[in-house]
């Protein structure tokens, strides 16, 4: 069965600075892979995706992720965090193939300080 | 093209009592999805439809949980004599088609469940 893992459950980044968020996956092949944003009471919103070709894939809001298929890695990374950036981010996988449930990580908290 | 919509937003119900969750996905989309988030924890997949078809329900508790997506009308999720493990945020989301480079699911507000 695949499996996602966040490894870092909480993060703190000063406004100005660069962010790296983790994400591992555990699948036999080559998933469909995701990060999707939430903010606080809110549903959840695609920041990027990646399914081929091209391993750093540009998302909105000034976001990128590379995946890393040696590694089995996701990373989500942005140069320059601002104080809107703070939210829950979730990495999440899907097999594909004509059944697309997602299988979310446990998410990673991001607080942005002034 | 309005969102996917959720309803209620929030729900309050007393052990023992039922609980409807409305669904409407985007327009044009016949894809359904249904997630869990507990508390401090990341969604959990529930339940996968189409059209009057129940596609995968692998993530559904086996007893008092159910959902239906008719062929008119809104996916319902229905949690029959809830317990307080059920206080919860439930999402939806609706996909256009499966699979393909242009795959995205689009997720709803919610619904926020507290059994008291």
């Amino acid at each position: 069965a695949q499996s996602v893992t966040q490894p870092d459950i909480h993060i703190t980044v000063s406004e100005g600075a660069s962010l790296e968020l983790r994400c591992n996956y555990s699948y036999g092949a080559t998933p469909y892979l995701f990060w999707y944003v939430q903010s606080p009471g809110q549903g959840l919103q695609l920041l990027l995706k990646y399914f081929s070709g091209d391993t750093l894939v540009q998302g909105i809001k000034g976001f990128e992720a590379e995946f890393k298929r040696s590694q089995s890695s996701f990373n989500l990374r942005k140069p320059s965090v601002h104080w809107s950036d703070a939210a829950e981010y979730f990495c999440a996988v899907t097999p594909g193939f004509g059944n697309e449930k997602l299988t979310f990580g446990t998410g990673t908290r991001l607080t942005i300080i002034p | 093209n309005a969102g996917v919509m959720q309803n209620p937003r929030h729900l309050v119900r007393r052990r023992g009592q039922e609980a409807r969750l409305r669904c409407s996905p985007m327009k044009g989309h016949s894809h359904v999805y249904w997630y869990r988030q507990l508390p401090e924890e990341g969604l959990k997949f529930m339940v996968y439809l189409q059209k009057e078809n129940i596609i995968d329900e692998s993530g559904m508790p086996k007893e008092r949980f159910s959902a239906e997506f008719p062929k008119e009308g809104p996916s319902i999720l229905r949690i029959q004599q809830v317990v307080r493990g059920d206080s919860a945020a439930y999402f939806c989301a609706s996909s256009p088609d499966a699979g393909g480079p242009a795959y995205e699911q689009y997720f709803g507000p919610g619904t926020r469940l507290t059994v008291t």
